[in-house]
């Protein structure tokens, strides 16, 4: 079973800086089974990246994904008020089963 | 507009049953593999269950595994979970998720959950 690790657990910034979310797989997977989503306090999760580096539908072009092999990568390039929010990285496995990692939160500074 | 609405939701007693419903609108539902994702209180992301757009298969995660079922009614667009034998540890948001047209690897829409818990 692939684990998905996130750090870090906490990002403290201020609005206007950029943000960079690191998500390490156990073992290599493709690029095409990584998402990221972001969860602000008591809504659902919204997709924000899939494939690894392809933005959903409305998601705002300072949002961008990359990575490959194990090591992925969110970076929103100018955080917004809106911004701050928990975000998590979720992968496609075998069988099939689905793994998400265990969130960082992105808070205000 | 999408819309993923679940129902069902509720307070339990272990061991008890509950069945979860999912009423989808705004797409084809035949078009799309379906899940459910819980989230227990304060804590991440779980994925529970998949079922494919035809509803042919159905796959769970080990710790739900004979104790849940998930199925589809493709003429209603509804999807269900069934629970049975609930345990404590079954307690959480439980989110209707539409895995992405083109492939099925991420979920591109989520309901805004149901809140189940399993407390004596």
């Amino acid at each position: 079973e692939i684990v998905l690790t996130q750090s870090p657990d906490i990002l403290s910034l201020s609005p206007g800086e950029r943000a960079i979310l690191s998500c390490r797989a156990s073992q290599s997977i493709r690029s095409s089974y990584l998402g990221w989503y972001q969860q602000k306090l008591g809504q659902a999760p919204r997709l924000l990246i899939y494939g690894a580096s392809s933005r959903a539908t409305g998601i705002p072009d300072r949002f961008s994904g990359s990575g490959s092999g194990t090591d992925f990568t969110l970076t929103i390039s100018r955080l917004e008020p809106e911004d701050f929010a928990v975000y998590y990285c979720q992968q496609f496995g075998s069988s099939p089963r689905y793994s998400f990692g265990q969130g960082t939160k992105v808070e205000i500074k | 507009e999408v819309q993923l609405l679940e129902s069902g939701g509720g307070l339990v007693q272990p061991g008890g049953s509950l069945r979860l419903s999912c009423a989808a609108s705004g797409f084809t539902f035949t078009s799309h593999a379906l899940s459910w994702v819980r989230q227990a209180p304060g804590k991440g992301l779980e994925w529970v269950s998949t079922v494919t757009d035809g509803g042919g298969a159905t796959y769970y995660t080990d710790s739900v595994k004979g104790r849940f079922t998930l199925s589809r009614d493709n003429s209603k667009s509804t999807l269900y979970l069934q629970m049975n034998s609930l345990r404590v540890e079954d307690t959480a948001v439980y989110y209707c998720v539409r895995h992405c047209g083109s492939n099925w690897y991420n979920f591109d829409y989520w309901g805004q959950g149901s809140l189940v818990t399993v407390s004596s």
